[in-house]
């Protein structure tokens, strides 16, 4: 079975920082772009990061570049989110996302939540 | 930026009516680039249509999207019970790269 499954969320402190974790399964791994991407409570969607299948090509949103740093280990089929200098407007539900081409998210795990309180 | 806008927020329709969903972007995109998403309560998203009229992998016929330039719509052609969720289109290419409309709720009049 394809799928992708977020780990790592939990609850933070302002200023704080956690690792969100991606193990993929069923799928070449090596061979997709990934990307994270949020949902706040009750909102719509927000791409974060991108980063491609060999890792040469990351991207960032604006919202959290210089905080947030995209990685990946094809040799363990997963992919982190390492997330610093955390804020309450960082509080949400954040998926993983495999792109075949890169620009559509063809499978998105069922999302790994962060909440930002002191 | 590239700010995709969907209307209507909410469209209330029953059972085998069809329903369609309007996605209007800022300027143009490649149709390759626009994409729509299902989202059910408490479920993550599910890719639907992909360049802007190609149906993901195992998503029914009754789904069907079209448009080119700034306009773009996803139609479902008789509203199964399970089709009420809501929408989203996505584009790529823009500044954010990757940006979503806001959402349109297909709920059960």
């Amino acid at each position: 079975e394809v799928q992708v499954v977020e780990s790592g969320g939990g609850l933070a402190q302002p200023g704080g920082s956690l690792r969100l974790s991606c193990a993929a399964s069923g799928f070449t791994f090596n061979s997709y772009d990934m990307k994270w991407v949020r949902q706040a409570p009750g909102k719509g969607l927000e791409w974060l990061s991108h980063i491609s299948s060999s890792s040469s090509i990351i991207y960032y949103a604006d919202s959290v570049k210089g905080r947030f740093t995209i990685s990946r280990d094809n040799a363990k089929n997963s992919l982190y989110l390492q997330m610093n200098s955390l804020r309450a407007e960082d509080s949400a539900v954040y998926y993983c996302a495999a792109s075949k081409q890169y620009y559509y998210m063809d499978v998105w795990g069922k999302g790994a939540t962060v909440t930002v309180s002191s | 930026e590239i700010v995709l806008t969907q209307s209507p927020g909410t469209l209330s329709l029953s059972p085998g009516e069809r329903a369609t969903l309007s996605c209007r972007a800022s300027q143009n995109i490649s149709s390759t680039y626009l994409a729509w998403y299902q989202q059910k309560p408490g479920q993550a998203p599910r890719l639907l249509i992909y360049g802007a009229s190609s149906r993901a992998t195992g998503i029914p016929d009754r789904f069907s999207g079209s448009g080119s330039g700034t306009d773009f719509t996803l139609t479902i052609s008789r509203l199964e019970p399970e089709d009420f969720a809501v929408y989203y289109c996505q584009q790529c290419g823009g500044s954010p790269l990757w940006t979503f409309g806001q959402g349109t709720k297909v709920e059960i009049k």
